[in-house]
């Protein structure tokens, strides 16, 4: 079973600030099946990438995602009030979906 | 409206049984996986099962297989798990997800808003 790592495990940041999250695996995510959600307290999580790097339909470019095999990166290229949350990121396609345990992006 | 809507969730003592049902609406049912995935109470996101599209293909998490079936009706778009010999770990937020393709696990591009599971004596 792959674990999926995320670090850090509490972002502190201000609006308008850059925000870059890691999700590390214990062995190599095949084709690159890595995705990244958004949970907002008391919401169901939001599909942000997948694929590792394909934003899903309705999210802003400033979410991009990168990385390949074992190492992974969500990027907030600049930080709105709307996207302090809690950001997990999944591998998926090997018959399971396994989640990190996620990142929370506060405001500092 | 493209909405999926879990119904079932409660109180049920340690060993007992639980069926929870999803009901999708707005999109093609048929050409979808669908998911749970399931939240304990101030926890992270735990990927509990997954069925293709046609029904034949069928995952679990290793904490419930066995104890948990996951099936579809394609005739009435509605996703169901079947949960027996509940634990007290499986006390959570069950979500029901429309996957984005039709075939082996991918990613849940739809989600429903939830039903809580809780299993206490």
């Amino acid at each position: 079973e792959i674990v999926l790592t995320q670090s850090p495990g509490t972002l502190s940041l201000s609006a308008g600030e850059r925000a870059t999250l890691s999700c590390r695996a214990s062995q190599s995510v095949s084709n690159s099946h890595l995705a990244w959600y958004q949970q907002k307290p008391g919401q169901a999580p939001r599909l942000l990438i997948y694929g590792a790097s394909s934003r899903a339909p309705g999210i802003p470019d400033r979410f991009s995602g990168s990385g390949s095999w074992t190492d992974f990166t969500l990027t907030i290229s600049r930080l709105e009030p709307e996207d302090f949350a809690v950001y997990y990121c999944q591998q998926y396609g090997s018959s399971s979906g396994t989640f990190g345990r996620g990142t929370r992006v506060e405001i500092k | 409206e493209v909405q999926v809507l879990e119904s079932g969730g409660g109180l049920v003592q340690p060993g007992g049984s639980l069926r929870l049902s999803c009901a999708a609406s707005g999109f093609t049912f048929v050409n979808y996986a669908m998911t749970w995935v399931r939240q304990a109470p101030g926890k992270g996101l735990e990927w509990v099962s997954s069925v293709s599209g046609g029904g034949g293909s069928t995952f679990y998490a290793d904490s419930v297989k066995g104890r948990f079936t996951v099936s579809r009706d394609n005739s009435k778009s509605i996703l169901s798990l079947q949960m027996n010999s509940l634990r007290a770990e499986d006390t959570a937020i069950y979500y029901c997800a429309k996957d984005l393709s039709y075939g082996v696990v991918t990613p849940q591009e739809l989600w429903g808003q939830g039903t809580l599971v809780t299993v206490s004596s």
